[in-house]
């Protein structure tokens, strides 16, 4: 059971706007520790999607945004593509737990 | 090119031990502290271990710890993670990845391709 959590699921058609959420604790998230996303493709390793809530690394387009609210995180994706269904996680520290902490994953079907 | 390559995974018996490996290049190795995260099939991902630049300060999920070891080995850029006792349930696919050096927040980036380690009576 993860510690973030995240819908298991979250589909589009192309061209569509879709968002994802993170849900926290005051230890995590609440605790105004950074969220940051990982995109992992089935067979590969996760990839940098977003760090520090709301920054993109070198690379990644545009149509990727984080948030932060609270002890909330959220990803959106506009402009939805075949190429963006994979697996999405959040993560980000606790410090309750002194460690890192996961979401459970969100699978993006694009339609 | 920086770059991250895992070694060392299989199959073994449970109560066995394995010794992970992640070759690091590309990068100051001794800049950054460096952790792993393995998948569980059909599960998501679960942070494993963190260790820091100085390598003088390690941290544990609470499922392996007294189990795992997290060392690294700066004058070869080299990560390892010592797994004893395993169990059925750390069967998983392992990736090492570079992250804060002082292993309290931050991201991680990037990350090795995995190996994949499987307990099997």
């Amino acid at each position: 059971q993860s510690v973030l959590t995240q819908p298991p699921s979250v589909s589009g058609a192309p061209g569509q706007k879709i968002t994802m959420s993170c849900t926290g604790s005051r230890s995590n998230i609440g605790a105004d520790y950074d969220v940051h996303w990982y995109q992992q493709f089935p067979g590969t390793a996760p990839k940098l999607l977003i760090y520090g809530d709301d920054n993109r690394p070198s690379g990644v387009p545009d149509r990727f945004s984080g948030s932060k609210s609270g002890t909330s995180a959220s990803l959106a994706i506009t402009g939805l593509q075949a190429e963006d269904e994979a697996d999405y996680y959040c993560q980000a520290y606790d410090t309750s737990l002194r460690g890192y902490v996961f979401g459970s994953g969100t699978k993006v079907t694009v339609l | 090119e920086v770059q991250l390559v895992e070694s060392g995974g299989g199959v073994a018996r449970p109560g066995g031990s394995l010794r992970l490996s992640c070759a690091a290049s590309g990068f100051a190795f001794d800049d950054y502290g460096m952790t792993w995260v393995r998948r569980v099939p059909g599960k998501g991902l679960q942070w494993i271990s963190s260790i820091n630049s100085n390598g003088d300060t390690t941290t544990y999920a609470d499922s392996v710890k007294g189990r795992f070891i997290i060392s690294r080995d700066d004058a070869k850029n080299s990560l390892y993670l010592q797994m004893n006792s395993l169990r059925a349930e750390d069967t998983a696919f392992y990736y090492c990845a570079r992250g804060r050096a002082n292993i309290e927040g931050g991201w991680f980036d990037p990350w090795g391709q995995g190996t994949q380690v499987s307990v099997s009576s």
